[in-house]
Formats: structure tokens, C-alpha cells, sequence
């Protein structure tokens, strides 16, 4: 157990729903990320967070939208998403942005049909 | 563009052995640098990270930094069938941006 947890650990949804991605971290810590991890491809970097700022979007299709009320929570809502967005997605905080040992959590592992 | 490349593999090592892995990185001013370990199914962990030239230990797990060659390495002694894992190596982007940049990463593989 790193201190960050998500929930739903595993989640199914067709194209013309809505769903949201939770992420809450335990740490302490100032910073939080979104991150998707697609089959044969490197991690990539969604969003991040800092002191509930969105300091980072990196060109994430607006059917993407994240929300951070606190330091301690991340959400990611997803609606009319596309079949090519199934992958692991996973949350992520660390001390603050310059500290950069992030620590993740479990992931969600979204399937799109 | 910014980037970290690592040889996918995989990486067979038989157990007890010395495995050793490689990342290079594009960016010179790149100050710090994480080894992250990712089982199967599982998120990554961190299990090294190094700011300085020369070697850091951890147990088992030594990182080497060489800035003028823009090389980390990973060393693991006495590889269990445990370590069996990919290692993915991250870069950040830029300082004070929370932004990291991942290797694809080597998946290792320790026969006993």
C-alpha cells in the first residue's frame, strides 16, 4: 500500500455514458496526477494538480475532465468516451510539484465498449 | 522533444545473477531520475531514485548516473524470480513542474 487509493478498481461503460474516477492519497502530500498507461505504450501524463491548481493539462480531449477539491482528493469524470480510451488509469501524488517522487496507486482499469 | 529510451527486452537473467538495465535521456540539464518497478497487472512502484553522479545503493538495487554520457542504470544483485517485473525509468520534463517522462520500460525476467 503506497497511502493512494482508487476506486473503482475495474470499471466497464459504454460510449454514451457517464462515469467519475476517484483518487484519494493519505500522505500529506500537495501534488496530484492523472496518468493513462495504454497496452505497449509509455505512461502518460494527463494532468497535475498542485494545491487543487491544474497546473498541467497535456492536450487531454475534453472528454476527459478532472477535479480536485482538496489535496487529498482527484476525480476524473468521463463521458462519451471512445473505445481507443480503454487503458489502466492511474492517480498519482507526491510531496509537491518539484519534489517529483510520486507515488502511485492501484489504477482503474476502464474498459470502454 | 524530451525523451527516455530504454530497450523493452526481455531481459532474461537466470537467478542469483547480476541484472543490469539501462535508460538514456535527451534533456543534459535533466537533474533527477526514478527507477520505477511494475508487476503485471499492477501500478508502478518506486523503488530507487538518484540526483547526483556515481552510484546509489539500496539493498540490492544499485542506480548508476553518468550525466556526461545522459545514462541511468538499475543494477540488481543476487536476481530472485520475485524481480520479475518491467522497470520503467522517468525523467522529469522540467524542474517544478511535476512533469515526468517515462521510459517505455524493460521487462526482466529471472529463471530459477
Amino acid at each position: 500500500e503506497t497511502g493512494v487509493t482508487q476506486t473503482p478498481r475495474h470499471l466497464v461503460m459504454g460510449m454514451t455514458n457517464k462515469k467519475s474516477l476517484k483518487c484519494e492519497q493519505h500522505l500529506g502530500h500537495n501534488a496530484m496526477y492523472w496518468y493513462k498507461q495504454s497496452a505497449k505504450k509509455p505512461l502518460e501524463l494527463m494532468f497535475v494538480y498542485n494545491f487543487k491548481e491544474q497546473t498541467e493539462n497535456n492536450s487531454v480531449p475534453s472528454r476527459f475532465s478532472p477535479e480536485c477539491p482538496n489535496s487529498s482528493h482527484l476525480f476524473l469524470h468521463l463521458h462519451t468516451l471512445q473505445p481507443e480510451d480503454s487503458a489502466l488509469y492511474l492517480c498519482a501524488s507526491s510531496q509537491d510539484r518539484g519534489g517529483n517522487e510520486q507515488y502511485f496507486g492501484p489504477g482503474t482499469r476502464l474498459t470502454v465498449t | 522533444q524530451k525523451e527516455v529510451e530504454q530497450n523493452s527486452g526481455p531481459l532474461s537473467v537466470p537467478e542469483g545473477a547480476i541484472a543490469s538495465l539501462n535508460c538514456t535521456y535527451s534533456d543534459r540539464g535533466s537533474q533527477s531520475f526514478f527507477w520505477y518497478r511494475q508487476y503485471s497487472g499492477k501500478s508502478p512502484e518506486l523503488i530507487m531514485f538518484i540526483y547526483s553522479n556515481g552510484d546509489k545503493e539500496d539493498g540490492r538495487f544499485t542506480a548508476q548516473l553518468n550525466k556526461a554520457s545522459q545514462y541511468v542504470s538499475l543494477l540488481i544483485r543476487d536476481s530472485q524470480p520475485s524481480d520479475s517485473a518491467t522497470y520503467l525509468c522517468a525523467v522529469p520534463f522540467s524542474s517544478n513542474t511535476g512533469k515526468l517522462i517515462f521510459g517505455q520500460g524493460t521487462t526482466l525476467q529471472v529463471k530459477p
